[in-house]
């Protein structure tokens, strides 16, 4: 199985740029998310979806919007990139939405935006 | 809110020193606990976990104890190798919004092992 898949793994952007990240998982999971990590910040929560057509917020979510219109696939938009929004994002995916599940995460989206 | 605190890194150690990476957090409930170790160029790997008060988590020679009274959960293992140089990072999970769960991430506390 490949699990989690990311793409693209290096991204350049010129700010106000829009693009997409994919994030592709085989597993038939329920839970997907996508987290953003930054320099002495740890990951912080974009967005999540308990499936397909259920999306909701996290933490960070200004400035991204997703869709879940298949339990394999949940792509992040940044719709005007800004240099804020450089970092690296890493999309994970669990069986279901409990407290105890182990996450299984992507390799990472490495962002810049000058 | 909740919260997850680590000790800042880097930790520089030699192989088959002891090792331990301090773990506290802030919570209402009674959250899961988790310990993720990210290795260079990669995306995050559960390392353990543990569910409830008491419960030692343990994989790969790593272990940790949910202790509820000193709200902790500290990452050991008796004899590092260099294969073991990496980011740890501790979580708990919460619930978030209607339906879903996150999980809150300390910021990460980098490992060197030199041989």
């Amino acid at each position: 199985n490949a699990g989690v898949t990311q793409t693209p793994k290096f991204q350049v952007l010129k700010t106000g740029q829009s693009m997409t990240l994919q994030c592709a998982q085989d597993m038939n999971h329920e839970y997907m998310s996508w987290y953003r990590q930054d320099p002495g910040m740890g990951l912080r929560l974009i967005h999540y979806s308990v499936g397909a057509g259920i999306t909701d917020q996290g933490e960070v979510p200004n400035g991204y919007n997703v869709s879940r219109s298949t339990t394999e696939d949940f792509p992040l938009r940044l719709l005007s990139a800004a240099p804020s929004q450089t970092s690296v994002y890493f999309c994970a995916s669990s069986f279901d939405r409990g407290l105890n599940e182990k996450l299984f995460f992507g390799s990472g989206t490495q962002l810049s935006v000058l | 809110g909740n919260s997850v605190t680590q000790m800042e890194g880097p930790v520089t150690l030699s192989e088959e020193a002891f090792l331990t990476i301090n773990c506290t957090y802030t919570a209402t409930g009674y959250p899961s606990l988790f310990w993720y170790v990210q290795y260079p160029g990669e995306g995050l790997q559960l390392l353990l976990k543990a569910t409830k008060a008491d419960d030692k988590g343990s994989n790969k020679g790593f272990e940790a104890t949910y202790r509820k009274e000193t709200t902790s959960f500290h990452l050991e293992k008796g004899s590092v190798q260099v294969s073991d140089s990496a980011v740890y990072f501790c979580a708990l999970s919460e619930r978030s919004g209607q339906a879903g769960t996150a999980l809150i991430f300390g910021k990460g506390t980098t490992l060197s092992v030199s041989s």
